[in-house]
């Protein structure tokens, strides 16, 4: 069981450049997440999805898209990088339908490292 | 304004001795408390979660109280060791957020480290 696991764990990018951020949980979970942690703040979320076929906007959406065609994956997308989304990134999964929203647990990965210069 | 504030910023005990961690929060509606450990290079990890209705939450060393009145929250972890050295990360849940999901407030975390 491994849980929630994301690719890469590291990358450098320039201005400009596109890439995909992939996460894969094996928990059967309905529900997934992606947030930046940046120095200084707590995690913010970008954007998040309840389902298969479903996303939505989280707090910090600009220059981010998503999507969700299998329950397992949640990708995150950067179309064009810009230095401010210099961050590490942390998907995570939860089932609060499941485990009730009081006492649900989300659970993380380990993180992507992402560098823009 | 929707915050959760973490004290102090940082913090270095010796292996053996115990410590406490603060967390205040301003967040309406209340659904519950958790608190996560974050190793370096790593994804937080649960270690407690309390409802309004729960005073205190213990899980191994690890002990949480909660005062829903005055909006405060500990962490008191007993006879610390090199193994605890990390960030302390307190979320507060806001309750009916968006119909879907409730939304995690992040404070900013306790960055813990233990000498030995």
């Amino acid at each position: 069981n491994a849980g929630v696991t994301q690719t890469p764990k590291f990358r450098v990018l320039k201005t400009g450049q596109s890439m995909t951020l992939l996460c894969a949980q094996d928990m059967n979970h309905e529900y997934m997440y992606w947030y930046r942690q940046d120095p200084g703040m707590g995690l913010r979320l970008i954007h998040y999805s309840v389902g298969e076929g479903t996303t939505a906007k989280g707090e910090v959406p600009d220059g981010y898209n998503v999507s969700r065609l299998k329950k397992q994956n949640f990708l995150l997308g950067l179309e064009s990088a810009a230095p401010s989304q210099t961050s590490v990134y942390f998907c995570a999964s939860d089932n609060p339908l499941t485990s009730g929203r009081a006492k649900n647990i989300q659970y993380f990965g380990a993180g992507t490292r992402l560098s823009v210069l | 304004k929707n915050q959760v504030e973490q004290s102090p910023q940082s913090l270095i005990i010796l292996e053996g001795k115990n410590c406490t961690l603060q967390c205040n929060y301003t967040v309406s509606p209340f659904s519950n408390l958790r608190w996560y450990k974050q190793d370096t290079g790593r994804g937080p990890v649960s270690l407690t979660i309390m409802t309004f209705s729960e005073n205190t939450k213990s899980n191994g060393r690890y002990t949480a109280t909660l005062d829903a009145d005055t909006k405060q929250s500990s962490l008191h972890i007993t006879a610390s060791q090199l193994s605890d050295s990390a960030s302390y990360i307190c979320v507060v849940s806001r309750g009916n957020y968006g119909g879907a999901t409730n939304k995690l407030i992040f404070g900013t975390g306790t960055l813990l480290a233990v000498q030995p």
